[in-house]
């Protein structure tokens, strides 16, 4: 069975940083893209970023690129996203999901983690 | 960057009927066009990739139709559990963007 969970989030102030991470079980990790895709409390969802399953590409989203940035260590079966500079706007719930698809991503989200909440706040 | 639009933003239904829900794209996006299920305090559920093609273990009962910029998510026979929030996603091209939701209501 899949099971994706995240680790690392909680209250931080406008400013600083914290990592995220999502430890992934039930699958050959270094097969599937990986995603980061948000919530903020009562809004819809948006999504962060993509990571190749070999870590060699990825993409942002405007509103995090040159302050967020996603990474995998494969040999660990666990995916980052290290968040620099965190706004106010960035407090959400944030997932961290699979692509479906082996070796040639979908670029859909299946499954999803439980999720973890940061808050950015003084 | 692709902007999704959903239609309706909330629907009042009742067990047994079939609904239908709208996404339209800024953009051709050929079939790139998934669906996702999320229920209050949980994790979304993708239920249709590829604009029409069923995940697997989601039921029957949702299908999914169109192409190019617009697409409909149908729920021949909606069920109790079916009460919760859709969404549409674009995978033509990043920025991957979601539509709004629209939100099922029991009526």
């Amino acid at each position: 069975e899949v099971q994706l969970l995240e680790s690392g989030g909680g209250l931080v102030q406008p400013g600083g940083s914290l990592r995220l991470s999502c430890a992934a079980s039930g699958f050959t990790f270094s097969n599937y893209a990986m995603s980061w895709v948000r919530q903020a409390p009562g809004k819809g969802l948006e999504w962060v970023s993509d990571i190749s399953g070999s870590g060699g590409s990825t993409y942002y989203a405007d509103s995090v690129k040159g302050r967020f940035t996603i990474s995998r260590d494969n040999s660990k079966n666990t995916l980052y996203l290290q968040m620099n500079s965190l706004r106010v706007e960035d407090t959400a719930v944030y997932y961290c999901a699979k692509d479906p698809e082996q070796l040639i991503p979908r670029g859909c989200f299946d499954p999803w983690g439980l999720g973890i909440l940061v808050t950015v706040s003084s | 960057d692709i902007q999704m639009t959903q239609s309706p933003s909330s629907l009042s239904a009742s067990v047994g009927v079939r609904v239908t829900i709208t996404c339209r794209a800024s953009q051709s996006i050929s079939s790139y066009l998934n669906w996702y299920q999320q229920k209050p305090g949980k994790a979304p559920k993708l239920l249709i990739y590829a604009a029409s093609s069923l995940q697997s273990g989601v039921p029957s009962r949702f299908s999914g139709s169109g192409s190019g910029t617009d697409f409909t998510l149908t729920i021949s026979s909606l069920q109790p559990e079916d009460f919760a929030t859709y969404y549409c996603q674009q995978s033509y091209s990043t920025p991957r963007t979601f539509g709004q939701g629209t939100k099922l209501e029991i009526k």
